[in-house]
């Protein structure tokens, strides 16, 4: 168990709906991080928050957006999706806001099934 | 740009026999890190190891071991005998700035 929990863990909606993904960090840890993992992109960095803050973007779309919150949970919201949109949603955190001198520790991860 | 390469898409073995996935990375950075990630069946990403740029020395922790070699960019993850516990994917990652470059993985089935 990383500490790092993620809720729901499954999410099954349909096309042009919108669902909000959860995650709290580890105890201590500033940093969350969204990543996603489908069977054509692999593994792909979505966005940093640290400490409330937005540090760093990836490969994110403009219908998702990402927060984090004074106590440092942090949701993503996915809006207009699409069939292509289901993914496994991984959140991570880390102690610091540069996460290449630390280690990201991964929650179990929302599965989302778009229908 | 960054890249890491998992060449092997699946590799499987008896129980027993050792197993070594290779990794391959690009980067322009001088400082890096590298991570190995361990996703079994249940999904969930479970790290392994972290490896700067600066620190060649290979690393074991019990049946596992990392051999990384700046001069060809790799950082290979070798697991001696295998058991079907290690049945998992397993990723390669390179971090430059807080943003994981993840491998495409690679899937290890160790039968009984």
């Amino acid at each position: 168990d990383s500490g790092v929990t993620q809720t729901p863990k499954h999410l099954i909606t349909a096309t042009g709906q919108r669902v909000t993904l959860r995650c709290s960090p580890r105890s201590g840890d500033l940093s969350v991080y969204w990543y996603q993992q489908s069977l054509d992109q692999g593994l792909q960095f979505l966005i940093q928050y640290y400490n409330g803050e937005e540090r760093a973007k990836g490969n994110i779309l403009e219908r998702f957006s990402a927060q984090q919150f004074p106590d440092l949970h942090s949701e993503l919201n996915l809006s207009s999706l699409e069939l292509g949109d289901s993914a496994l949603y991984f959140c991570a955190s880390s102690v610091g806001e540069a996460g290449g001198t630390e280690t990201q520790y991964f929650g179990p991860g929302t599965r989302l099934l778009v229908l | 740009a960054q890249k890491v390469t998992q060449a092997q898409t699946e590799i499987s073995v008896v129980e027993k026999e050792d197993v070594t996935l290779d990794c391959v990375y690009e980067t322009r950075d001088t400082t890096y890190y590298l991570f190995w990630y361990k996703q079994p069946p249940s999904g969930e990403l479970v790290f392994l190891i972290r490896r700067n740029s600066f620190d060649e020395q290979n690393e074991i922790s019990g049946r596992y071991s990392w051999n990384f070699q700046k001069s060809t960019s790799s950082f290979n993850f070798t697991i001696t005998a295998s058991q079907v516990v290690d049945s998992a994917v397993y990723f390669c990652a390179l971090d430059s700035w807080g943003k994981l470059q993840f491998g495409a993985g690679t899937q290890v089935v160790v039968t009984p």
